[in-house]
C-alpha cells in the first residue's frame, strides 16, 4: 500500500523558515518524480514544486521561486521543501504528492496519483 | 483567480446526475493538455478521481466519467450518493504561466 506521511509543520513568523519532511512507502520511491502542493485555509489547490526520480529536474511555481528548495533522499524514501522566507500567504496544508509523468505535446506533464495527509504550516506574528 | 474555471457549487439529489465543467483557455485545454480530476471529502486529502481526460483509476466507480472538448472539460457523476459530497478540482498545464501546472478553483457538490 502506498503511504505518504508528512511532518514538520507548525507555526513560523513571518520572514522565518521551515523545513517540511515526506516519509514515503509502499512503492519504489526512487523510480517516481514527487511534489508538493499546498492549500491555503478555505482555499483550492496550488502546485508548489516538482523532483524527478533522481533529482535532474526541478521545477517550482513563481509564488515561490527563489524561496523554497525541493529535494529528495531515495536511500531514505524522502522527500523535503525547505522553506525560507516566509510569509503569511504561505501559511497552508502542504501536501506530499507522487506523480505520474508521462509525454504530451512535446512535454512531460504529470497528474498526481497518491496524497499523503498533509501537514498544516501557519506564518503568523 | 484561478486559470481554470470551475462552479463554485453545483447540488444534486440522490440517484440523480450532475456535471461540473472545468473552462480554460488556448493555453492550457484548449492547447491539447490532458485534463486530471481530484475529489477532497471533507477534512481529508485529494484523491484521484479520473486522469487523462477519461480514464478512471483502479477503484474508482464507473458512476464518475470525464469528458473534454475545445477549451473545456466536464466531470459527470451519476446516480448521486451521499458520499460524493466533497470538493472536486480540475488540474491540467497552462503554456502561459512559465509552463506550469494549475488546479481549478474546485466545486463544492452537495447531496440534497
Amino acid at each position: 500500500e502506498v503511504q505518504l506521511v508528512e511532518s514538520g509543520g507548525g507555526l513560523v513568523k513571518p520572514g522565518g523558515s521551515l523545513r517540511l519532511s515526506c516519509a514515503a512507502s509502499g512503492f519504489t520511491f526512487s523510480s517516481y518524480s514527487m511534489n508538493w502542493v499546498r492549500q491555503a485555509p478555505g482555499k483550492g489547490l496550488e502546485w508548489v514544486s516538482s523532483i524527478s526520480s533522481s533529482s535532474s529536474y526541478i521545477y517550482y511555481a513563481d509564488s515561490v521561486k527563489g524561496r523554497f528548495t525541493i529535494s529528495r533522499d531515495n536511500a531514505k524514501n524522502s522527500l523535503y521543501l525547505q522553506m525560507n522566507s516566509l510569509r503569511a500567504e504561505d501559511t497552508a496544508v502542504y501536501y506530499c504528492a507522487r506523480d505520474r509523468s508521462y509525454l504530451q505535446i512535446q512535454l512531460w506533464l504529470f497528474y498526481f496519483d497518491y496524497w499523503g495527509q498533509g501537514t498544516l504550516v501557519t506564518v503568523s506574528s | 483567480q484561478s486559470v481554470l474555471t470551475q462552479p463554485p457549487s453545483v447540488s444534486g439529489a440522490p440517484g440523480q446526475r450532475v456535471t461540473i465543467s472545468c473552462t480554460g483557455s488556448s493555453s492550457n485545454i484548449g492547447a491539447g493538455y490532458d485534463v486530471h480530476w481530484y475529489q477532497q471529502l471533507p477534512g481529508t486529502a485529494p484523491k484521484l478521481l479520473i486522469y487523462g481526460n477519461s480514464n478512471r483509476p483502479s477503484g474508482v466507480p464507473d458512476r464518475f466519467s470525464g469528458s473534454k472538448s475545445g477549451t473545456s472539460a466536464s466531470l459527470a457523476i451519476t446516480g448521486l450518493q451521499a458520499e460524493d459530497e466533497a470538493d472536486y478540482y480540475c488540474q491540467s498545464y497552462d503554456s502561459s504561466l512559465s509552463g506550469s501546472m494549475v488546479f481549478g478553483g474546485g466545486t463544492k457538490l452537495t447531496v440534497l
